[in-house]
């Protein structure tokens, strides 16, 4: 079964530009929750979609928004880019619904300058 | 607030050696605990847990969970080049993965 894939692996953007991040979970999953890695922070959880609907949220300002499409497969956009946006994010796909066992995806290398 | 602690932060050991890694945590509504190894990007999954004084195994690897006293530890035996990562561990309550900082280990030859 192929893993978590996620598009592009890098990217550079600068201040006040925004961005999308692609996620296609393994086939079968229909939750897709995504988590912002920096240094400083660890892992924070970012949202998770499932049957196209946000479930859950963590605490992240609303510049941080997705959506989850029929197909299960789900985008992340981020509006009006910060520095402190650089950070490798994350979506890991899963079964179900909840805080269960999560696959990852290779991640998304942002930089902001 | 939920909180996960991991210790030690890094961790230096050859080849051979047996180590233990910490993670203790204080959070609300406690579902289960999970392992994951991170090499270079993709986290990958090790064990979850959710009944306390069950050992988990795959190896070499292995992991126990203290619901009373709040931690589980892993335990790798005979450490090898390959077992170099950050360990990471993670809390699943309510809705959510609260992760640890994670355990930098580094095995020499």
């Amino acid at each position: 079964k192929a893993g978590v894939t996620q598009t592009p692996r890098y990217l550079i953007k600068t201040r006040g530009q925004q961005v999308t991040l692609s996620c296609s979970p393994i086939s079968g999953h229909r939750s897709v929750s995504w988590y912002q890695q920096t240094p400083g922070q660890g892992l924070q959880f970012l949202f998770e979609y499932f049957s196209e609907t946000q479930r859950n949220k963590g605490n992240f300002p609303g510049r941080f928004s997705g959506r989850q499409f029929s197909n299960s497969r789900s985008e992340m956009n981020v509006s009006t880019l910060e520095l402190g946006d650089s950070a490798l994010y994350l979506c890991a796909s899963s079964i179900r619904l909840g805080p269960y066992e999560q696959y990852f995806g290779p991640g998304t290398r942002l930089t902001v300058t | 607030e939920d909180k996960v602690v991991q210790s030690p932060l890094s961790l230096v050991v050859h080849e051979g050696d047996t180590v233990t890694l910490n993670c203790s945590y204080e959070v609300t509504n406690f579902r289960s605990l999970l392992w994951y190894k991170q090499e270079k990007k993709a986290p990958t999954f090790l064990f979850m847990l959710t009944s306390s004084g069950i050992e988990k195994k795959s190896g070499r690897l292995s992991s126990i969970l203290d619901k009373k006293e709040l931690f589980s530890i892993l335990n790798i035996t005979a450490t090898q080049t390959g077992d170099s990562a950050v360990y990471l561990c993670a809390f699943a309550g309510n809705y959510k993965l609260t992760f640890g900082k994670g355990t930098l280990l580094t095995v020499n030859p």
